[in-house]
């Protein structure tokens, strides 16, 4: 059973600061790494994605970093943002697009 | 748009009680998904389907059932409800195409097993 072991639990940060999470895997199927974002009463929603041809991938304030040999990949937020506050998942696909996610990380990031 | 739409988005049932999640995805995806979310344990996958006719067993699978016979609609199956299934349950689809496939997720039902 693949196994994706997500730190921390929860994060508190304050407005402007660096939110950072971070997610190690077993193993996977595709080499595609993706965080998701889900608010409360909402169905998770994917936030950006990497594939380990390369080592980070910016969008925004949103940055992947991935250690192939690690197993690691980590999820930076710049300039973090109260309506960033939501909690986030790392996940890890399997061959028929089944995801095994992380545990969660609840971010508060406070005004 | 309606993307992936699941109902009921809530559901109070009686320990024994039987009912149908359902979902269904109007994108033409071929792959679906149910999963369960409880505090602190992330979304844990009960069962997936890779196109009609065709499902697998995922983490948690005991006490659902699924089938598809049609690429847009994927239901869940309690068989008889007990309060350990007292969860959020979410639906999800994705597509073949690549390797880079979002799934897109329902805004889940809430169900409470009293």
């Amino acid at each position: 059973q693949q196994q994706v072991k997500q730190s921390p639990q929860s994060l508190i940060v304050q407005k402007g600061g660096i939110s950072i999470i971070n997610c190690a895997y077993e193993n996977t199927a595709f080499d595609y790494f993706p965080w998701y974002q889900q608010f409360p009463g909402k169905g998770p929603a994917l936030l950006i994605a990497i594939r380990p041809d390369v080592s980070e991938k910016k969008e925004g304030r949103f940055t992947i970093s991935f250690n192939k040999s690690a197993k690691q990949f980590s999820l930076h937020i710049m300039d973090s943002q109260p309506g960033d506050s939501a909690t986030y998942f790392c996940a890890v696909p399997g061959s028929a697009r089944q995801l095994t996610f992380g545990s969660g990380t609840q971010l508060t990031v406070l005004p | 748009n309606a993307g992936v739409t699941q109902t009921p988005k809530f559901q109070v049932l009686k320990t024994g009680q039987s009912m149908t999640l359902q979902c269904a995805q109007d994108m033409n995806h071929e792959y679906m998904s149910w999963y369960r979310q409880d505090p602190g344990m992330g979304l844990r996958l009960i069962h997936y389907s890779v196109g009609a006719g065709i499902t697998d067993q995922g983490e948690v699978p005991n006490g659902y059932n699924v089938s598809r016979s049609t690429t847009e609609d994927f239901p869940l199956r309690l068989l008889s409800a007990a309060p350990s299934q007292t969860s959020v349950y979410f639906c999800a689809s994705s597509s073949q195409t690549g390797v880079n496939t979002e799934a897109f997720f329902g805004q889940g039902t809430r169900l409470t097993v009293v």
